[in-house]
């Protein structure tokens, strides 16, 4: 099974800053890596597939970058509504696996 | 309206089964991927099972294979999750989700229901 790290923990952060979410991967996933938001008492949304591309109706604030373990979910500008749990999930191989989330708070 | 619906959680003893569904509206069913995904709670993502389109493939986390099966009625646009031999560590809300890609499997999913709270304890 493929181990998907995320970090931090929690992000806080005040609006307008710059958001550095990190998924480290266990092996080797190419590109074959999601991004999700979830926020409170909501279901998960995509916003980022194949490392890079941005889901349809995904603001452009919300960037994807990496390849092979090392992935990275950029919001260059924060906003009051990010706040939520973004997850990443690997799909190169079964099981399908979601990193443990990070957690991103207004400071 | 494109939607999914899951129905069926509820509260069961360890050992028990339960019946999930999931009911699709506002897409072509039939050419999608499907997959559910549980949040135990207070924690993160798990991933459940996935099935694709026609229903001829099939694939299960570890931690239910053998326990649970997934299955699709094209017809009626549903896709299920039965639960057997549940335990404690099954309590979770169980989403369906849909593959982003017509006609084809990809594994990342745009569309995802509201979530049905299955609660196991005696």
């Amino acid at each position: 099974e493929i181990v998907l790290t995320q970090s931090p923990a929690t992000l806080s952060l005040s609006p307008g800053e710059r958001a550095t979410l990190s998924c480290t991967t266990s092996q080797n996933v190419l590109r074959y890596l999601a991004w999700y938001q979830q926020k409170p008492g909501q279901a998960p949304r995509l916003l980022i597939y194949d490392a890079s591309n941005r889901a349809a109706g995904i603001p452009a604030r919300f960037s994807g970058s990496g390849t092979g373990t090392d992935f990275t979910l950029t919001i260059s500008s924060l906003e009051p509504e990010d706040i939520a749990v973004y997850y990443c999930q690997q799909r190169i191989t079964w099981p399908l696996t979601f990193g443990g989330g990070t957690k991103v708070e207004i400071k | 309206e494109v939607q999914l619906l899951e129905s069926g959680g509820g509260l069961v003893q360890p050992g028990g089964s339960l019946s999930l569904s999931c009911a699709a509206s506002g897409f072509t069913f039939s050419d999608y991927a499907m997959t559910w995904v549980r949040q135990a709670p207070g924690k993160g993502l798990e991933w459940v099972s996935a099935i694709t389109g026609s229903g001829s493939e099939t694939n299960y986390a570890d931690s239910v294979k053998g326990r649970f099966t997934i299955s699709r009625d094209n017809s009626k646009s549903t896709v299920y999750l039965q639960m057997n031999s549940l335990k404690v560590e099954d309590t979770a809300v169980y989403y369906c989700a849909k593959d982003w890609i017509v006609g084809a499997t990809n594994w990342y999913f745009d569309l995802w229901g509201r979530g049905t709270l299955v609660s196991i304890s005696s």
